[in-house]
Protein backbone atom coordinates (compact mmCIF):
# COMPACT_ATOMS: atom_id res chain seq x y z
CA UNK A 1 0.00 0.00 0.00
CA UNK A 2 1.25 3.32 -0.53
CA UNK A 3 2.64 5.83 1.93
CA UNK A 4 0.40 8.62 3.07
CA UNK A 5 2.04 11.88 4.97
CA UNK A 6 -0.38 14.30 7.13
CA UNK A 7 0.16 16.83 9.44
CA UNK A 8 0.69 16.00 12.92
CA UNK A 9 -1.72 18.05 14.55
CA UNK A 10 -4.33 20.84 13.50
CA UNK A 11 -6.72 23.15 15.24
CA UNK A 12 -10.64 24.36 14.15
CA UNK A 13 -13.20 26.27 15.94
CA UNK A 14 -16.30 24.46 16.24
CA UNK A 15 -18.80 25.40 13.65
CA UNK A 16 -16.39 25.80 11.27
CA UNK A 17 -15.59 23.34 8.30
CA UNK A 18 -12.19 21.59 8.98
CA UNK A 19 -9.94 20.62 6.24
CA UNK A 20 -7.68 17.72 6.71
CA UNK A 21 -4.96 17.21 4.44
CA UNK A 22 -3.27 14.20 2.91
CA UNK A 23 -0.39 13.16 0.72
CA UNK A 24 0.17 9.90 -1.23
CA UNK A 25 2.23 10.64 -4.05
CA UNK A 26 3.21 7.32 -4.67
CA UNK A 27 -0.43 6.00 -5.45
CA UNK A 28 -1.22 3.81 -7.83
CA UNK A 29 -4.39 3.29 -9.87
CA UNK A 30 -6.09 0.67 -8.58
CA UNK A 31 -5.48 1.98 -5.10
CA UNK A 32 -8.39 3.80 -2.76
CA UNK A 33 -7.83 6.47 -0.85
CA UNK A 34 -9.85 5.73 2.93
CA UNK A 35 -9.98 8.01 6.17
CA UNK A 36 -10.65 6.63 9.47
CA UNK A 37 -10.69 8.33 12.68
CA UNK A 38 -10.29 7.28 16.27
CA UNK A 39 -11.62 9.58 18.91
CA UNK A 40 -9.49 8.73 22.40
CA UNK A 41 -9.91 5.48 23.73
CA UNK A 42 -12.26 4.07 21.18
CA UNK A 43 -11.83 2.03 17.77
CA UNK A 44 -11.54 3.20 14.43
CA UNK A 45 -14.32 4.65 12.91
CA UNK A 46 -15.08 4.51 8.89
CA UNK A 47 -15.96 8.19 7.62
CA UNK A 48 -15.35 8.03 3.46
CA UNK A 49 -13.47 6.42 0.77
CA UNK A 50 -12.69 7.51 -2.49
CA UNK A 51 -10.89 6.60 -5.99
CA UNK A 52 -10.68 9.48 -8.11
CA UNK A 53 -13.89 11.55 -8.32
CA UNK A 54 -14.83 13.29 -5.34
CA UNK A 55 -17.31 11.45 -2.42
CA UNK A 56 -19.61 13.10 0.00
CA UNK A 57 -21.36 11.46 3.05
CA UNK A 58 -23.40 12.08 5.92
CA UNK A 59 -20.45 12.50 7.82
CA UNK A 60 -17.76 14.81 5.37
CA UNK A 61 -16.64 15.15 1.77
CA UNK A 62 -13.24 13.87 0.23
CA UNK A 63 -11.57 15.61 -2.66
CA UNK A 64 -8.97 13.85 -4.49
CA UNK A 65 -7.13 15.60 -6.83
CA UNK A 66 -6.55 15.22 -10.46
CA UNK A 67 -3.72 13.66 -10.19
CA UNK A 68 -4.49 11.27 -7.04
CA UNK A 69 -1.51 12.28 -5.44
CA UNK A 70 -3.41 14.62 -2.52
CA UNK A 71 -6.51 14.78 -1.12
CA UNK A 72 -8.51 16.62 1.90
CA UNK A 73 -10.99 15.68 3.96
CA UNK A 74 -13.43 18.33 4.64
CA UNK A 75 -15.75 18.34 7.76
CA UNK A 76 -18.03 21.06 6.73
CA UNK A 77 -19.43 21.95 10.09
CA UNK A 78 -17.17 20.92 13.03
CA UNK A 79 -18.32 20.11 16.45
CA UNK A 80 -16.60 19.52 19.71
CA UNK A 81 -17.56 15.37 19.12
CA UNK A 82 -15.06 15.84 16.40
CA UNK A 83 -12.28 15.71 18.15
CA UNK A 84 -9.97 12.77 17.41
CA UNK A 85 -6.75 11.40 15.58
CA UNK A 86 -8.16 11.32 11.47
CA UNK A 87 -5.83 8.42 9.39
CA UNK A 88 -5.43 8.97 5.93
CA UNK A 89 -4.78 5.43 4.69
CA UNK A 90 -4.81 3.98 0.68
CA UNK A 91 -4.72 0.28 -0.49
CA UNK A 92 -6.19 -1.36 -2.71
CA UNK A 93 -10.58 -2.48 -2.80
CA UNK A 94 -11.01 -5.95 -3.41
CA UNK A 95 -8.71 -7.65 -0.81
CA UNK A 96 -10.79 -8.32 2.62
CA UNK A 97 -7.76 -10.63 3.74
CA UNK A 98 -5.60 -7.78 4.04
CA UNK A 99 -4.86 -5.60 6.81
CA UNK A 100 -5.28 -1.83 7.07
CA UNK A 101 -1.71 -0.15 7.67
CA UNK A 102 -2.13 2.77 10.11
CA UNK A 103 0.28 5.76 10.06
CA UNK A 104 0.47 8.40 13.02
CA UNK A 105 -3.19 10.72 11.32
CA UNK A 106 -3.62 13.84 12.49
CA UNK A 107 -4.47 14.94 15.69
CA UNK A 108 -7.80 17.49 14.90
CA UNK A 109 -8.75 19.56 18.26
CA UNK A 110 -12.15 21.27 17.27
CA UNK A 111 -11.98 24.42 19.71
CA UNK A 112 -15.17 26.06 21.75
CA UNK B 1 -24.11 -1.32 8.44
CA UNK B 2 -21.87 -3.51 9.49
CA UNK B 3 -21.18 -4.15 13.67
CA UNK B 4 -18.33 -5.71 15.65
CA UNK B 5 -18.82 -6.05 18.85
CA UNK B 6 -15.86 -6.81 21.15
CA UNK B 7 -15.70 -7.62 24.86
CA UNK B 8 -14.42 -7.13 27.74
CA UNK B 9 -14.14 -3.05 27.11
CA UNK B 10 -12.03 -2.80 30.18
CA UNK B 11 -9.78 -5.73 32.32
CA UNK B 12 -7.35 -5.62 34.89
CA UNK B 13 -5.34 -8.65 35.58
CA UNK B 14 -2.52 -10.10 37.94
CA UNK B 15 0.99 -10.74 36.52
CA UNK B 16 0.79 -14.14 35.18
CA UNK B 17 -2.98 -14.31 34.90
CA UNK B 18 -4.26 -15.38 30.99
CA UNK B 19 -6.89 -12.58 29.73
CA UNK B 20 -9.40 -13.60 26.93
CA UNK B 21 -10.85 -10.91 24.59
CA UNK B 22 -13.76 -11.64 22.12
CA UNK B 23 -14.68 -10.04 18.97
CA UNK B 24 -17.80 -10.61 16.90
CA UNK B 25 -19.26 -9.44 13.44
CA UNK B 26 -22.64 -8.91 14.68
CA UNK B 27 -24.55 -8.89 11.25
CA UNK B 28 -22.09 -10.00 8.86
CA UNK B 29 -19.61 -13.09 8.19
CA UNK B 30 -16.01 -12.35 8.67
CA UNK B 31 -13.77 -15.06 7.30
CA UNK B 32 -10.52 -12.73 8.05
CA UNK B 33 -10.51 -10.65 11.58
CA UNK B 34 -7.27 -8.72 12.22
CA UNK B 35 -6.10 -7.82 16.19
CA UNK B 36 -4.60 -4.29 16.60
CA UNK B 37 -2.40 -3.40 19.86
CA UNK B 38 -2.16 0.32 20.79
CA UNK B 39 0.29 1.85 23.12
CA UNK B 40 -0.61 5.38 24.65
CA UNK B 41 0.03 8.27 22.45
CA UNK B 42 0.96 5.73 19.24
CA UNK B 43 -0.87 4.67 16.40
CA UNK B 44 -2.46 1.25 15.85
CA UNK B 45 0.07 -1.85 14.84
CA UNK B 46 -0.81 -4.57 13.47
CA UNK B 47 -0.45 -8.19 15.72
CA UNK B 48 -2.27 -10.56 14.07
CA UNK B 49 -4.44 -11.67 11.25
CA UNK B 50 -6.75 -13.92 12.21
CA UNK B 51 -8.70 -16.81 9.48
CA UNK B 52 -11.63 -18.41 10.43
CA UNK B 53 -10.77 -22.09 10.44
CA UNK B 54 -7.15 -21.83 9.78
CA UNK B 55 -4.23 -21.00 11.79
CA UNK B 56 -3.61 -17.09 12.81
CA UNK B 57 -0.90 -15.10 10.78
CA UNK B 58 0.85 -13.18 13.32
CA UNK B 59 3.71 -10.29 12.88
CA UNK B 60 7.12 -9.97 13.02
CA UNK B 61 8.12 -9.53 16.52
CA UNK B 62 4.50 -11.17 18.03
CA UNK B 63 4.75 -14.29 20.14
CA UNK B 64 2.18 -16.57 19.11
CA UNK B 65 2.91 -19.06 22.02
CA UNK B 66 1.75 -15.62 23.75
CA UNK B 67 -1.38 -14.19 22.16
CA UNK B 68 -3.29 -17.12 21.28
CA UNK B 69 -6.06 -16.35 18.35
CA UNK B 70 -8.94 -18.75 18.00
CA UNK B 71 -11.16 -17.82 15.30
CA UNK B 72 -13.46 -20.91 15.18
CA UNK B 73 -16.80 -19.50 13.33
CA UNK B 74 -17.37 -16.66 10.80
CA UNK B 75 -18.40 -14.00 13.70
CA UNK B 76 -16.14 -14.91 16.70
CA UNK B 77 -12.61 -14.53 16.65
CA UNK B 78 -10.69 -14.37 20.36
CA UNK B 79 -7.39 -13.10 21.45
CA UNK B 80 -5.91 -14.55 24.64
CA UNK B 81 -2.91 -12.92 25.90
CA UNK B 82 -1.46 -15.57 27.84
CA UNK B 83 0.85 -14.95 31.28
CA UNK B 84 0.24 -11.49 31.05
CA UNK B 85 3.07 -8.92 32.41
CA UNK B 86 2.50 -5.03 33.03
CA UNK B 87 4.75 -4.77 29.49
CA UNK B 88 1.63 -6.15 27.92
CA UNK B 89 -1.08 -3.32 29.13
CA UNK B 90 -1.96 -1.78 26.01
CA UNK B 91 -5.51 -1.06 24.16
CA UNK B 92 -6.51 -3.62 22.03
CA UNK B 93 -8.75 -3.38 18.94
CA UNK B 94 -9.94 -6.06 16.26
CA UNK B 95 -11.46 -5.20 12.79
CA UNK B 96 -13.44 -7.22 10.49
CA UNK B 97 -14.05 -7.05 6.35
CA UNK B 98 -17.51 -6.98 5.67
CA UNK B 99 -18.53 -5.30 2.54
CA UNK B 100 -15.21 -4.22 0.80
CA UNK B 101 -17.33 -1.42 -0.41
CA UNK B 102 -17.12 0.25 3.16
CA UNK B 103 -13.81 -0.57 4.20
CA UNK B 104 -13.15 -2.46 7.90
CA UNK B 105 -15.05 -2.52 11.01
CA UNK B 106 -13.50 -1.98 14.33
CA UNK B 107 -14.51 -3.24 17.70
CA UNK B 108 -14.66 -0.43 20.54
CA UNK B 109 -11.24 -1.33 21.82
CA UNK B 110 -10.08 -3.56 25.16
CA UNK B 111 -7.81 -1.29 27.54
CA UNK B 112 -6.18 -4.06 29.56
CA UNK B 113 -3.95 -3.56 32.40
Amino acid sequence: DAKTTQPTSMDCAEGRAANLPCNHSTISGNEYVYWYRQIHSQGPQYIIHGLKNNETNEMASLIITEDRKSSTLILPHATLRDTAVYYCIVRVAGSSARQLTFGSGTQLTVLP
Amino acid sequence: GAVVSQHPSRVICKSGTSVKIECRSLDFQATTMFWYRQFPKQSLMLMATSNEGSKATYEQGVEKDKFLINHASLTLSTLTVTSAHPEDSSFYICSAAGDDNYGYTFGSGTRLT
